[in-house]
């Protein structure tokens, strides 16, 4: 079957600029995540959605951060005024609710100049 | 609060010597253990996981991960490593009563396997 899937794939944008990333979970997978991968950071977790439940946002690092899901499918992020430090690769990630690991999606690598 | 160490960035292996990448983690009871591989250009491949039951988990492309609760580890090993097993490995955590909640991820080791 499907994996999760994101577009674009990479994103060049001007400091400033407000950007959309988009990511497609697995069918049937209620627990989407959005993660950060920075170089020499690993990955840092940004929001969690599960089901109709309000997420967690706790792991966003400033108000200029955001994402929606809708339908409870596809979800965006999106990032306002982007910054330099913006620039890492994004990774999507879905679950079934009762299941314990996450599959990944292949991430959208994000440059801000 | 929850957190995933692993100390090496980077292990070097020669091809057919057996393979160990570490890991150590802090969690408030149970923990739910995990090991991902990233390929260049690739999103994370899940490898397997340790929720309960037996301390060795066997998972994909013949690793196996050893859960020992008294050291807090969880390392990731191979009998006998391929070129084709280098890539960036992460070890993640996420205590047994979170579930559904995101996995905290160490900052990742890469493997290089010679030949």
């Amino acid at each position: 079957g499907a994996g999760v899937s994101q577009s674009p794939s990479n994103k060049v944008t001007e400091k400033g600029k407000d950007v959309e990333l988009r990511c497609d979970p697995i069918s049937g997978h209620t627990a989407l995540y959005w993660y950060r991968q920075s170089l020499g950071q690993g990955l840092e977790f940004l929001i969690y959605f599960q089901g109709n439940s309000a997420p967690d946002k706790s792991g966003l690092p400033s108000d200029r951060f955001s994402a929606e899901r809708t339908g409870g499918s596809v979800s965006t992020l999106t990032i306002q005024r982007t910054q330099q430090e913006d620039s890492a690769v994004y990774l999507c990630a879905s679950s079934l609710r009762t299941a314990h690991e996450q599959f990944f999606g292949p991430g959208t690598r994000l440059t801000v100049l | 609060a929850q957190s995933v160490a692993q100390p090496e960035d980077q292990v070097n292996v020669a091809e057919g010597n057996p393979l160990t990448v570490k890991c150590t983690y802090s969690v408030s009871g149970n923990p739910y253990l995990f090991w991902y591989v990233q390929y260049p250009n690739r999103g994370l491949q899940f490898l397997l996981k340790y929720i309960t039951g037996d301390n060795l988990v066997k998972g994909s492309y013949g690793f196996e991960a050893e859960f020992n609760k008294s050291q807090t580890s969880f390392h990731l090993k191979k009998p006998s490593a391929l070129v084709s097993d280098s890539a960036l490995y992460f070890c993640a955590v996420r205590a047994a009563n979170q579930a559904g909640t995101a996995l905290i991820f160490g900052k990742g080791t890469t493997l290089s396997v010679s030949s």
